[in-house]
């Protein structure tokens, strides 16, 4: 199993380009988010999905847009890049359950010029 | 308030020697599970351990081990025989309720062990 995968690792753009950040998991987890990493603040919840057609917004949804057509993917849409979202990008997945860890990606690492 | 709080920012220990790592938690939920992963500097995350509000014992993984103390509300990671291999930031994170995993992170602890 690949386990959840992140595509790119790396990107650059400029302030108003919008991109889409891909995720998948090979595992058959119900429950997909994704969460930015900024220096001294930990990792923030942007949205989540606890099943293909169903997503919910969490911390800091805010520029942000996802979708869920499938178990497997789970894409974070940049409509409109701000400087304010250079970070760390990371996808996570993992069974519903009380108990279940979360698995996460490699990460994107975003720049927004 | 903060849900989940670090509040040791950096960590230092000499090889072989025990350290413990704080963190304290806010929910008024009484069903709920405290994470902790680490990250090294390539950057991925790791899980290390699980303590679930029912729990009766404290959780262990190998050479790590949660000091779970419920009436204080604090999650302690307590990693034994520290190895230079443990220099890395360790995040303490709470999921709340029993339905969805939404995870809540604290904002980390680096911890650095020295030969």
């Amino acid at each position: 199993n690949a386990g959840v995968t992140q595509t790119p690792k790396f990107q650059v753009l400029k302030t108003g380009q919008s991109m889409t950040l891909q995720c998948a998991q090979d595992m058959n987890h119900e429950y997909m988010s994704w969460y930015r990493q900024d220096p001294g603040m930990g990792l923030r919840l942007i949205h989540y999905s606890v099943g293909a057609g169903i997503t919910d917004q969490g911390e800091v949804p805010n520029g942000y847009n996802v979708s869920r057509s499938t178990t497997e993917d789970f894409p974070l849409r940049l409509l409109s890049a701000a400087p304010s979202q250079t970070s760390v990008y990371f996808c996570a997945s993992s069974s519903l359950g009380s108990n279940n860890e979360q698995f996460f990606g490699p990460g994107t690492r975003l720049t927004v010029l | 308030a903060q849900k989940i709080t670090q509040t040791q920012p950096g960590m230092f220990v000499q090889e072989k020697e025990a350290v413990t790592l704080d963190c304290t938690y806010d929910t008024s939920d009484p069903s709920y599970g405290l994470f902790w992963y680490k990250q090294p500097s390539s950057g991925e995350m790791i899980f290390l351990i699980y303590q679930g509000s029912y729990d009766q014992q404290n959780a262990t993984e190998g050479r790590y081990s949660l000091n779970f103390q419920k009436a204080r509300k604090s999650a302690n990671l307590v990693i034994s025989a520290s190895q230079l291999g443990d220099s890395a930031m360790y995040f303490c994170a709470m999921r709340e309720g029993v339905r969805y995993s939404t995870l809540t992170f604290g904002k980390g602890t680096m911890l650095l062990v020295s030969p």
